[in-house]
């Protein structure tokens, strides 16, 4: 079964640090898309970035990047210069192919809670 | 673009009760889903559309039923409202599955509670 792993509940940093994010997978799959989503305190899921696995270039978002291993099936993000508003749940995705035709399926990690601290 | 948006923000509802969770969106995207967030379940896919008049069912539907009879509309019914349903309800929509587009927007949940 696929599966996706944030090893860390809970984690806090300083203000301006940096911070990485952990999360592994199990797939047999070749062809997938990874994410990491945010949920502030407002409970709204906001998406902070995207991998396409056929790509080999970590994907970059401003403060945002990403760590993409695929042999070793592990998809970290890095938050750069850590700001208050950063504190929200962190949830890595994983994106893969149902059945035939177009149907996908998101698999959810359990979240990794970030408390940025003045 | 008024994005996804969910009514209503909070409900309350006895054992037994039927209601309807509505969802929609105004970015003409093809695929709607519904999940709910449990504390350390993380979120669950219960049903999904994709495309108008075509839905099916994600990891945990019992006691729920949807319909997608226009593509901005994706409500979700709880049939006999149980206190196991008590949770928060996400609605998301994205522009298609399985392109470059796949990034799903959510709307801003429905915390409902069943007493």
């Amino acid at each position: 079964a696929q599966t996706v792993t944030q090893s860390q509940p809970e984690m806090s940093v300083q203000e301006a640090e940096t911070v990485t994010l952990s999360c592994t997978y199990d797939t047999s799959e070749n062809n997938y898309y990874l994410f990491w989503y945010k949920q502030p305190p407002s409970r709204q899921m906001i998406l902070v970035i995207r991998q396409e696995a056929y790509k080999q270039q970590n994907a970059t978002e401003n403060r945002f990047s990403v760590n993409f291993q695929k042999a070793a099936k592990s998809f970290s993000l890095k938050i750069s210069d850590s700001q208050l508003g950063d504190t929200a749940m962190y949830f890595c995705a994983f994106m893969k192919p149902v059945g035939a035709g177009n149907n996908r399926k998101l698999i959810w990690g359990l979240g990794t809670s970030l408390a940025v601290n003045p | 673009n008024a994005g996804v948006t969910q009514t209503p923000k909070f409900q309350v509802l006895k054992t037994g009760q039927s209601m309807t969770l509505q969802c929609a969106q105004d970015m003409n995207h093809e695929y709607m889903s519904w999940y709910r967030q449990d504390p350390g379940m993380g979120l669950r896919l219960i049903h999904y559309s994709v495309g108008a008049g075509i839905t099916d069912q994600g990891e945990v539907p019992n006691g729920y039923n949807v319909s997608r009879s226009t593509t901005e509309d994706f409500p979700l019914r709880l049939l006999s409202a149980a206190p196991s349903q008590t949770s928060v309800y996400f609605c998301a929509s994205s522009y298609g599955q399985g392109t470059s587009t796949d990034t799903q927007y959510f709307g801003p949940g429905t915390r409902l509670t069943v007493l």
